[in-house]
This record gives structure tokens, sequence and C-alpha cells, in this order.
């Protein structure tokens, strides 16, 4: 059974930072091109970034509103999938989820409150 | 950035009716689009790849077509289980976008 579990979402004031997880199992996660999409409240879903497989490339693209500020990276020998998220606004309170587009996590709640 | 007009924004309509929802993408997309079902406070759930395959375990009643920039989404048997917002989305190109959604109701 392929599980995705997000982790290390919270509350955090503006500007703070905060990293989110993401632990996959049942799924070849070292080919998997991994991405992030939130959701904030009461909205539509909105794509954050992707990361290829690392024998692809392990390259890295993200939506504008948030290129410079956040950080998808990978570790494969834990099969797990990062989220670094910086200078945090307002705008980016949402559920965060971890996808490989077929398969998604429950998602992680990421509010930016002071 | 590709634009992604789904309609309707809402849709009513009774168990066993035969219903579509459109996506239109603002620029070729080929085949590269995915239809997803959200219930309230879950995951999204992936029903359809490539518009037009479905993804394992996903009942028949549900279908995808279409190609380029005009897609369609039909669910050809309403039940009331399938009662949830389904969105849009292409993979042609970044950034990703989605449709605004579209909140199905039972009459």
């Amino acid at each position: 059974e392929v599980q995705l579990v997000e982790s290390g979402g919270g509350l955090v004031k503006p500007g703070g930072s905060l990293r989110l997880s993401c632990a996959a199992s049942g799924i070849a996660f070292t080919d998997a091109w991994m991405s992030w999409v939130r959701q904030a409240p009461g909205k539509g879903l909105e794509w954050v970034g992707r990361i290829e497989s690392e024998t692809d490339g392990g390259t890295t693209v993200y939506a504008a509103p948030v290129k410079g500020r956040f950080t998808v990276s990978r570790d494969d020998s834990k099969n797990t999938l990062f989220l670094e998220m910086n200078s945090l606004s307002t705008e980016d309170t949402a559920m965060y989820y971890c996808t490989t587009l077929s398969y998604w996590g429950q998602g992680t709640l990421v509010t930016v409150s002071s | 950035d590709i634009q992604m007009t789904q309609s309707p924004p809402s849709l009513s309509a009774s168990v066993g009716d035969r219903i579509t929802i459109t996506c239109q993408a603002s620029q070729d997309i080929r085949n590269r689009l995915n239809w997803y079902q959200q219930k309230p406070g879950k995951a999204p759930k992936p029903l359809i790849y490539d518009a037009s395959k479905l993804e394992a375990g996903v009942p028949s009643r549900f279908s995808g077509s279409g190609s380029g920039t005009h897609f369609a989404f039909t669910i050809s048997s309403l039940q009331p289980e399938d009662i949830a917002t389904y969105y849009c989305h292409q993979y042609e190109n970044f950034p990703r976008t989605y449709g605004q959604g579209t909140r199905l109701e039972i009459k």
C-alpha cells in the first residue's frame, strides 16, 4: 500500500520559517518525481514545486509566488521529501500536500499568523 | 502560464443523471490533463490521467475526453458518493495549473 505522510506543519509568525517532511512508503521513491501542492482554506489547488528523481537529475522547479523562499529537497536514503519554507507570509497559510500526482498524502496544515 | 478555465463552477444534479464538466486550456496541452475528486477535509483523489485514462480502481461511470485545449469529464450515472469538488490539472508546462473547481451537489 502506498503511503505519503506529511508532517511539520503548525503555527508560525509572519517572516518565520518552517520545514515540512513527507515520508513515503510502498513506492519506488528513488525513481519518483515528487511535488508539493497547497490549498488555502476554502480555496482551490495551487502547485508549489517539484523535484525530479536524482537519477533524472534532481532538478527543482517552483511556482512564482514561492520561488526564492521555498526549497524542495529529498533524502532518498530515508524515502523522505522536504519543503523548506522561509519568509512566510499570511498568504502561505494552507494545507500542504506531497504528491506523485497519482498518490497524495493527507496534508499538513501551515498557519501563518501573528 | 497556462490558464485552465473550468465550468461550471457549481452543478446540482439528481442521482442517476449524466453530468459533464469542461476544462479549456489557454494553449495546447496535448493530452497532459488530470481530473481529481476532492471531498471535504480530504486530499484530492486522482480519477483520470492523460485526459482519458482511468486510474486503477476508479469506477467506470467516470470518464474523460479531449485533447489540445478542450477537455471534458463525465459521470454517466451520478451516485450519492460522487458529491465532491472536481478539478482539472495540466501537466504539460510549468507552472502546473489547476482549474478553479466544480462543486457538485445532489438535488
